[in-house]
């Protein structure tokens, strides 16, 4: 079957650097999204990668392994602001995303 | 502001009751998307549009109807629903529905069954 998993929940500090994993299992890859929903809000779009190896931009920068089905989200220099969901989704074979349930950041001063 | 908007952002309804939710996106894409998202559980998708036309229902209930009369305009008609049912449903659009394309979404709206 298709599966993602990501954590549920996180904690990090104001300024600090935050990791979010996240594995996949799905049927064909196309490439791994990743999107930050804000409470009440829409998944606005982050990344994507299809390439193994990391895609920096700005203070975020996502990291992919196709070998492994492992991709990462890293924040760095944490502002309260980032303090949202991150979604996690693998492109499958039909061009369908297959979602993760989402990684609540919390980020406490 | 993503350029995807949905009417109404929150309803709440009787199970006999039937009413429909609206998605336009101004982004002159061809594709669009209805998704359920449910507290901790990941997207799931219901509906996509490819220049007007329907080419995926996910096993979705027929109390759930969806309606797309151009590529800008996409409704969900309900009627006879669930408590179960009660969730955020986004709209998303995209370019089209094959190869890569970053699909961006509308804020949502909260449907609360009763």
């Amino acid at each position: 079957g298709q599966n993602i998993d990501q954590p549920t929940e996180m904690t990090a500090t104001e300024g600090a650097i935050v990791q979010i994993n996240c594995t996949y299992q799905t049927s064909g890859f196309n490439g791994l999204f990743w999107y930050q929903q804000h409470a009440g809000e829409a998944p606005t779009f982050l990344s994507y990668n299809v390439l193994d190896g990391l895609e920096e931009k700005g203070r975020f920068s996502s990291f992919l392994s196709r070998s492994k089905g492992y991709s990462y989200l890293l924040l760095k220099e944490l502002q309260m602001k980032d303090s949202a969901s991150y979604l996690c989704a693998s492109m499958d074979s039909n061009y369908q995303l297959i979602w993760g349930a989402g990684t609540k950041l919390i980020i406490k001063p | 502001e993503t350029g995807v908007t949905q009417t109404p952002r929150h309803l709440v309804m009787g199970m006999t009751n039937k009413k429909s939710l609206k998605c336009e996106q101004h982004l002159g894409h061809n594709a669009m998307y209805w998704y359920k998202q449910s507290a901790k559980k990941p997207l799931e998708l219901m509906f996509v549009y490819n220049f007007k036309e329907q080419t995926e229902n996910n096993s979705v209930p027929s109390r759930f109807s969806p309606e797309c009369p151009n590529s800008s305009h996409l409704f969900l008609h309900l009627h006879t629903l669930q408590p179960e049912d009660s969730a955020l449903y986004l709209c998303a659009s995209s370019q089209d529905s094959g190869g890569y394309n970053e699909q961006f979404f509308g804020p949502g709206t909260r449907l609360t069954v009763l």
